[in-house]
């Protein structure tokens, strides 16, 4: 079953608007943890934003921040400002705990996202 | 922040050969690391978890014969492709967990691999 889904394979946004990756996610594992991370055309995984499954608040790393709905099993990526530089892949990844994930980081399909200028 | 590094980054074998990929913790102890592999415009998909000083648990569907990984340390697990074939062309990423109160996961570089 898929644990981790996105929906948008592509995403066009203009240079410094702000633009939205969808992520939505399935567990059953009251801890877990969701990720994003950016994979250029270089192929290195970068990591951009950790949620806990008991995080209060929304994170946010600089012009990053993650839209956690829990109820709603989401975890969308908000970009603020897009750059040129922002262009690439997007994975959405969740790590479970050891009861039914043994700390295993699973990844989305991934959302490719066009900046243009 | 924390660094992996996979060594080579490329590698260009003939079929049957074996191909042996390193990954290492540069700056911190990995009691765990992981192996991915990539297909072009796919996600990561795990391969197995590599533990140290144990038996990789391996993904099901993966061949533990064939993808042979071995964590002699706690900064070098290796994975070894056997008798590669050309469908085991691929990217292969590594992924090495800190643990502790951070307990995050880096990945290294990543190794294109090209099975002639």
């Amino acid at each position: 079953a898929q644990k981790i889904t996105q929906t948008q394979p592509g995403m066009f946004v203009q240079e410094k608007e702000a633009v939205t990756l969808d992520c939505t996610y399935d567990t059953s594992d009251p801890s877990y943890g969701l990720f994003w991370y950016k994979q250029p055309s270089s192929g290195e995984m970068i990591f951009l934003i950790y949620q806990g499954s008991y995080d209060q608040q929304n994170a946010t790393e600089g012009r990053y921040s993650l839209n956690f709905q829990k109820a709603r099993k989401s975890a969308n990526l908000v970009i603020s400002a897009s750059q040129l530089g922002d262009s690439a892949m997007y994975f959405c990844a969740m790590r479970e705990g050891r009861r039914t994930g043994g700390f295993k980081t699973i990844f989305g399909a991934g959302t490719r996202l066009f900046v243009k200028a | 922040g924390a660094v992996v590094s996979q060594h080579p980054s490329r590698v260009i074998c003939k079929s049957g050969t074996s191909v042996k990929i390193e990954c290492r913790s540069l700056d911190f102890q990995a009691t765990t690391m992981f192996w991915y592999r990539q297909f072009p415009k796919q996600s990561l998909m795990l391969m197995a978890t590599s533990n140290e000083g144990s038996k990789a648990t391996y993904e099901q569907g993966v061949e533990k014969d064939k993808f042979l990984i071995n964590h002699a340390s706690l900064t070098l697990s290796t994975l070894t492709v056997t008798s590669a074939h050309p469908e085991d062309s691929s990217f292969y990423i590594c992924s090495a967990r800190t643990g502790g109160n951070t307990d995050t996961q880096y990945f290294g570089p990543g190794t294109r691999l090209t099975v002639l």
